[in-house]
């Protein structure tokens, strides 16, 4: 089916330990985003890519880096987890930046101890 | 800055009854706007798209408005079902997607 892929669904992380976030999706969409979705504070951009080749920061970046591999492939890489960083993440593309709508995945769940 | 709002934060119903959702936003110059559901422990489903040139979309039993010089959507749900109970989340798309905080529906059967 197509759509957006989170890999892994689940992880656990001690404080200090590094991982990165899989993303990746087959609609040829030029952006891609990850977000973060915490209790009481709804969704949060972390970063976004507008097209290939370019990266951008959103509203809460600290601790984080991405890299968008190819048009398909958007990665979030955790260079030394903190328990703040605990939290569901989400990945979402769009066929352009603003739109047509997006489509998320299903989500990686993160918890840092 | 892109701020949306969702009221009520949490709403209950006995089944079968229609139901409004309510989302404002500051900023009139989004590009569309965007209802998604979330179930518990689950992803976001997208629900309807309404473009900027647009002042509805319907789907089935739900229906979504927009009014951009208001800077207001609403959501509206016929005929509520216990299948309808998830959070639902309004999204205001300019250059990135802003979310509210989201609705809590429950219908009661």
């Amino acid at each position: 089916n197509a759509g957006v892929t989170q890999t892994p669904k689940f992880q656990v992380l001690k404080t200090g330990q590094s991982m990165t976030l899989q993303c990746a999706q087959d609609m040829n969409h030029n952006s891609m985003y990850w977000y973060r979705q915490d209790p009481g504070m709804g969704l949060r951009l972390i970063y976004y890519s507008a097209s290939e080749g370019t990266t951008d920061k959103g509203e809460v970046p600290n601790g984080y880096n991405v890299s968008r591999l190819n048009k398909r492939e958007f990665s979030l890489r955790l260079e030394s987890a903190a328990p703040s960083q605990t939290s569901v993440y989400f990945c979402a593309s769009s066929a352009t930046q603003g739109g047509y709508g997006y489509t998320f995945g299903s989500g990686t769940r993160l918890t840092v101890v | 800055k892109q701020e949306v709002t969702q009221i009520p934060a949490a709403l209950s119903v006995p089944e079968g009854e229609n139901l409004v959702l309510n989302c404002s936003f500051t900023d009139s110059a989004i590009y569309n706007l965007q209802w998604f559901r979330q179930d518990p422990g689950k992803g976001l489903t997208s629900l309807l798209l309404i473009q900027s040139s647009q002042r509805e979309q319907t789907s089935g039993r739900l229906n979504a408005s927009l009014d951009k010089s208001s800077g207001r959507s609403t959501l509206y749900i016929a005929a509520s079902q216990p299948g309808d109970s998830a959070t639902y989340l309004c999204a205001g798309v300019d250059d990135k997607i802003i979310f509210g905080k989201g609705t809590r529906l429950h219908i009661l059967p």
